[in-house]
């Protein structure tokens, strides 16, 4: 299984470019969820979903979009980057209801944004 | 409104100590999930525990021991006998039960086990 895959891993942009950072998992995981990191300052919830066609804004939801068209896919978009938004963004997904693994996010392994 | 305090920024130990990494907590739920993610110097984030709020029993999983006070609202992680390969930062999360997806991250323990 690949799990949370992201891609890029690496990003460099200048201010006002648009991006998508993509997240795929195969694990047909209902929730999904889009976290940054930022030195000093542990994750922080940007939006996530609690299965296809849902999401919701986590605590730093400015400045960045997701859709939810399929349950595999989970992209999350900056429409004009700023280089507050220069960070490493991880996607995790979690099972749903009652499954024995329903409260453990698995993650991805990152993608590092640069914002010029 | 939930919190999770990491009070050490960061921890230096020699190879072979015990070292405990401390982790506050505060929440209004009365049902919650605590865990233990450790990110190696690659960057992934792995699992290492999730706690339920009714099981206060401590655990213990090889050199790893996690011990839960609900009376305090801690949940620190012990390593035994630490190696090298320890080295990572180890973050301390919350979440309502029903929602992970709101998980809630302490700022993290950079822990460096020198040989």
């Amino acid at each position: 299984n690949a799990g949370v895959t992201q891609t890029p891993k690496f990003q460099v942009l200048k201010t006002g470019q648009s991006m998508t950072l993509q997240c795929a998992q195969d694990m047909n995981h209902e929730y999904m969820s889009w976290y940054r990191q930022d030195p000093g300052m542990g994750l922080r919830l940007i939006h996530y979903s609690v299965g296809a066609g849902i999401t919701d804004q986590g605590e730093v939801p400015n400045g960045y979009n997701v859709s939810r068209s399929t349950t595999e896919d989970f992209p999350l978009r900056l429409l004009s980057a700023a280089p507050s938004q220069t960070s490493v963004y991880f996607c995790a997904s979690r099972e749903g209801g009652g499954a024995p693994g329903a409260n453990v996010l698995t993650f991805g392994a990152g993608s590092r944004l640069t914002v010029l | 409104a939930q919190k999770v305090t990491q009070a050490q920024t960061e921890i230096s130990v020699v190879e072979k100590e015990d070292v405990t990494l401390d982790c506050v907590y505060e929440t209004r739920d009365t049902t919650y999930y605590l865990f233990w993610y450790k990110q190696p110097p690659s960057g992934e984030l792995v699992f290492l525990i999730r706690r339920n709020s009714f099981d206060e029993q401590n655990e213990i999983s090889g050199r790893y021991s996690w011990n839960f006070q609900k009376s305090t609202s801690s949940f620190n992680f012990t390593i035994t006998a630490s190696q090298v390969v320890d080295s990572a930062v180890y973050f301390c999360a919350l979440s309502p039960q029903g929602g992970s997806e709101k998980l809630v991250f302490g700022k993290g323990t950079k822990l460096t086990v020198n040989p």
